[in-house]
């Protein structure tokens, strides 16, 4: 099945820096990636998606890029703010079954 | 996006009892369901890939006589946990797909606590 590296662990930032959150895939049929935003005891949220067939997508903010080739893909996240503190989640997704595979989780800390 | 429910939120229970835990789909017709379980500081795992009407998938591990999936109706799933034992004490979210191909909406998931 899909293996789904995500680094780092963890993320300290000062406030407005950028955050960088990478994720590994081991399955090359893989073609959709979300990534969640998950506050602590509540549900995932996503908050951006990039499909295979793109290699960059933006909203605002938040920003995903995907590298086929490598079989990686990032979060990026500029002028962060206290808010963006949570634990963010990749996922791959192959074409059949649409099951999700997760990353480990990245626990970023935006400090004021 | 679509709207997914879980019901209970939050249960605890005797070890050695079953728990039943309800996802619906409140908007739309979920072909497919995913039940997850999420211990603390750590990733979502996925546990099984139900599709109406049909027998559930088990990821390779889980154990499908003890999490027992039931996925009737195109808006009702449920997940029961027979025999609950203390390290079955997790957070257990649901999804549901089909609004569209790709997406995946979460419900508010279930603590489930077993003394």
């Amino acid at each position: 099945g899909e293996n789904v590296e995500q680094h780092p662990s963890t993320l300290s930032v000062q406030e407005g820096d950028s955050a960088v959150i990478k994720c590994t895939y081991s399955d090359s049929a893989s073609n959709y990636f979300p990534w969640y935003k998950q506050e602590l005891g509540k549900r995932p949220q996503l908050i951006i998606d990039i499909r295979s067939n793109v290699g960059e997508k933006k909203d605002q903010r938040i920003a995903v890029t995907l590298n086929k080739t490598a079989k990686h893909f990032s979060l990026h996240i500029t002028e962060t703010q206290p808010e963006d503190s949570a634990v963010y989640f990749c996922a791959a997704s192959l074409n059949t079954g649409n099951q999700f595979y997760f990353g480990t989780g990245t626990s970023l800390t935006v400090i004021p | 996006g679509a709207v997914v429910s879980q019901h209970p939120s939050r249960v605890i229970c005797k070890s050695g009892t079953s728990v039943k835990i309800e996802c619906r789909s409140l908007d739309f017709q979920a072909t497919t369901m995913f039940w997850y379980r999420q211990f603390p500081k750590q990733s979502l795992m996925l546990m099984a890939t139900s599709n109406e009407g049909s027998k559930a998938t088990y990821e390779q591990g889980v154990e499908k006589d003890k999490f027992l999936i039931n996925h009737a109706s195109l808006t009702l799933s449920t997940l029961t946990v027979t025999s609950a034992h203390p390290e079955d004490s997790s957070f257990y979210i649901c999804s549901a797909g089909g609004g569209t191909y790709y997406e995946q909406y979460f419900g508010p998931g279930t603590r489930l606590t077993v003394t």
